[in-house]
């Protein structure tokens, strides 16, 4: 079974609108943390914001923000007032504590702003 | 802020070469990770590093094999390079097993395979 999935390949959005980007997880560990990096075309990865399994509060980073729904395993990111140097890739990705230490990156989503 | 170096942003080598891509991380992490990164498939994992000398396994191991003979300095190896293996290759490190610590990444490898 897949550990993250992204089911949105790809995602428009007007600028100055707000968007949701869509995760969920498959864990057991009680432990474990889940991240959002960006990917534009230039190819490098830019951590965004992070979320942990024992966190009450939804994550909150500047214009990003994540939904996290521990008993529906979803985590998606959030992003008001969209602009156009967020036009790239998104991806989720957790890392568990108890089983394994690794990190684990769904298949990501392509978001285009659109002017 | 974290700095994650790879040593070429492009690189064409092959088929048969022995392939060497280095990456030095800044920082004293303990973890070091090599990805590999194809269309409509995200990241898969290669190898990964919990300290000097120790490595482990990732995802798709196979025709690739890693060194770490220094804290900040990770290096994977191509043994004998085949065109199935072009790709864009990612180096990334940790500072250590919590759940709450990132992965910073390099700049990425597109390496190709002729």
């Amino acid at each position: 079974a897949q550990k993250i999935t992204q089911t949105q390949p790809g995602m428009f959005v007007q600028e100055k609108e707000a968007v949701t980007l869509d995760c969920t997880y498959d864990t057991s560990d009680p432990s474990y943390g889940l991240f959002w990096y960006k990917q534009p075309s230039s190819g490098e990865m830019i951590f965004l914001i992070y979320q942990g399994s024992y966190d009450q509060q939804n994550a909150t980073e500047g214009r990003y923000s994540l939904n996290f729904q521990k008993a529906r395993k979803s985590a998606n990111l959030v992003i008001s007032a969209s602009q156009l140097g967020d036009s790239a890739m998104y991806f989720c990705a957790m890392r568990e504590v108890y089983t394994g230490n690794q990190f684990y990156f769904g298949t990501g989503t392509s978001l285009t702003v659109i002017p | 802020d974290v700095k994650v170096t790879q040593s070429s942003r492009y690189l064409v080598k092959r088929t048969g070469e022995k392939v060497f891509l280095e990456c030095v991380q800044d920082m004293d992490h303990e973890n070091m990770f090599w990805y590999r990164q194809d269309p409509g498939l995200g990241l898969r994992l290669i190898y990964f590093s919990y300290d000097v000398k120790m490595k482990e396994k990732g995802d798709i191991p196979e025709g690739y094999s890693v060194s770490r003979e220094k804290k900040e300095r990770f290096s994977l190896i191509l043994e004998s390079a085949s065109t199935n293996q072009t790709s864009m290759y990612l180096c990334a490190s940790s500072l250590d097993g919590g759940r709450n610590q990132p992965q910073h990444f390099g700049d990425g490898t597109r390496l190709s395979i002729l």
